[in-house]
């Protein structure tokens, strides 16, 4: 069966720094592979999605990037934190001739 | 563009309660595809249902039923005789269609809280 991690689970940084959260999807090949952010109390936002290595998709214009080194690898980063990026950044994974996307358990970024 | 709208920012009922979460989407789109996601307080977003712009049929699954109506642009979640472990945050969601990958537009979610 298919599995999501994301790490690490939390997160406190102080602004400025640099970040960087990782993904990994196993069971499965050539996956769809997805970053969201949920502020608080809030719905989700898409911030990238791959659909193979090295390709990336940036939905929202911000200081976050995202990578995919290897097939079942997606990687969320930034060379400088805001407070505006603590929220709880969730990877998730779909097959690829399939739209269901399925989420890992989520990393919960705070910035101060 | 492409929206979906919970309105019901919080619900809270009593446990063996029968609850209905509503959500409304909009697009122009004739292909997309609906979805409903639970959040418990873990985090972890949970895949509950999907549903295609082609399939108007209800479903239940257990105690849980979605109505799906075209006309109204609706998609509503019912759980029947609540529980305790059914508090969550609930998500509607909509893709519109034409290849396999896509956002998913997510609705500002439904806090359902059920009290023993």
């Amino acid at each position: 069966s298919q599995t999501i991690h994301q790490w690490p689970a939390t997160l406190v940084q102080p602004v400025g720094s640099p970040l960087s959260l990782e993904c990994t999807v196993e069971g499965t090949s050539n996956p769809n592979l997805y970053w969201y952010r949920q502020a608080a109390g809030r719905g989700l936002q898409l911030l990238f999605y791959s659909v193979g290595i090295g390709q990336i998709s940036s939905e929202v214009p911000q200081n976050l990037s995202a990578s995919r080194p290897q097939d079942r690898q997606f990687i969320l980063s930034s060379k400088k934190l805001l407070l505006s990026d603590s929220g709880f950044y969730l990877c998730a994974w779909s097959p690829p001739v399939s739209d269901t996307q399925y989420f890992g358990p989520g990393t919960r970024l705070t910035v101060l | 563009a492409q929206k979906v709208t919970q309105a019901q920012t919080e619900i809270s009922v009593v446990e063996k309660e029968d609850v209905t979460l509503d959500c409304v989407y909009e697009t122009r789109d004739t292909t997309y595809y609906l979805f409903w996601y639970k959040q418990p307080p873990s985090g972890e977003l949970v895949f509950l249902i999907r549903r295609n712009s082609f399939d108007e049929q209800n479903e239940i699954s257990g105690r849980y039923s979605w109505n799906f109506q075209k006309s109204t642009s609706s998609f509503n979640f019912t759980i029947t005789a609540s529980q305790v472990v059914d508090s969550a945050v609930y998500f509607c969601a909509l893709r519109i269609g034409g290849t396999s990958y896509g956002k998913l537009t997510f609705g500002q979610g439904t806090i359902l809280t059920v009290h023993p």
